[in-house]
């Protein structure tokens, strides 16, 4: 029973092409997030949602578009891939936004050829 | 914005040492959370600090919130392979909603020799 899972583990596509990342929890929590992991290892959020509301979007290109059919779900679209999109996304979700623990899914390896 | 500085990025340590990693905010912190990310692992929530001072245990590892809420420590006793991986301290800025975001710091790499 994954709490945040997210699909797919891996990604490897050519520059300019578009891909989807999905995630989903089942732990009924109210807010989810995108996370960009590069390879220094530093952590950044780019989008959270808390109830199909867009509540956080950092700054990030508008190449990057998240979508929340529901609370449960929150996918992530990436237009015309570049280089330097390579990275771990992690998606997450907790309780009640920043007061509660987030609990991360395994991460998407977005390699850009 | 908000900052939240981590140090050491590194530490190297002989099994059996102590470890040490500290967590610094540019800002007052509502709480402070730590999480552990394994080698080839995702994020895993460790414990949340909210109280001014409080100090938390669990087994060999000890967390600090500092009487500022704007800086933590997390302290491992007696290092073991097991404790190998990235640690990250996390925390909410106290002037912001409960719906901001968690700022991360940029992680403490502890690689442990047997």
């Amino acid at each position: 029973d994954t709490a945040v899972s997210q699909t797919p583990k891996y990604l490897v596509t050519q520059m300019g092409n578009d891909k989807s990342i999905k995630c989903e929890q089942n732990l009924g929590h109210d807010t989810m997030y995108w996370y960009k992991q590069d390879s220094k290892k530093f952590l950044k959020i780019m989008f959270s949602y808390n109830n199909k509301e867009l509540i956080i979007n950092e700054t990030v290109p508008n190449r990057f578009s998240p979508k929340s059919p529901d609370k449960a779900h929150l996918n992530l679209h990436i237009n015309s891939l570049e280089l330097g999109d390579s990275a771990v996304y992690f998606c997450a979700s907790s309780q009640t936004g920043g007061l509660a623990p987030q609990h991360f899914g395994d991460g998407t390896r977005l390699s850009i050829l | 914005g908000q900052q939240v500085m981590q140090i050491p990025q590194y530490q190297h340590v002989q099994e059996g040492e102590d470890f040490t990693t500290y967590c610094n905010s540019s800002t007052t912190l509502s709480n402070i959370q730590w999480y552990k990310q394994r080698p080839g692992g995702h994020p895993v929530f460790l414990i949340q600090l909210v109280k001014s001072g409080e100090v938390k245990k669990q087994k060999r590892l000890t967390f600090q919130f500092g009487e500022a809420k704007k800086n933590s420590s997390l302290h491992i006793t007696a290092t073991q392979t097991t404790d190998v991986g990235t640690y990250f301290c996390a925390g909410l800025d106290a002037g912001g909603t409960s719906y901001g975001k968690l700022t991360f710091g940029q992680g403490t790499i502890l690689t442990v020799h047997p």
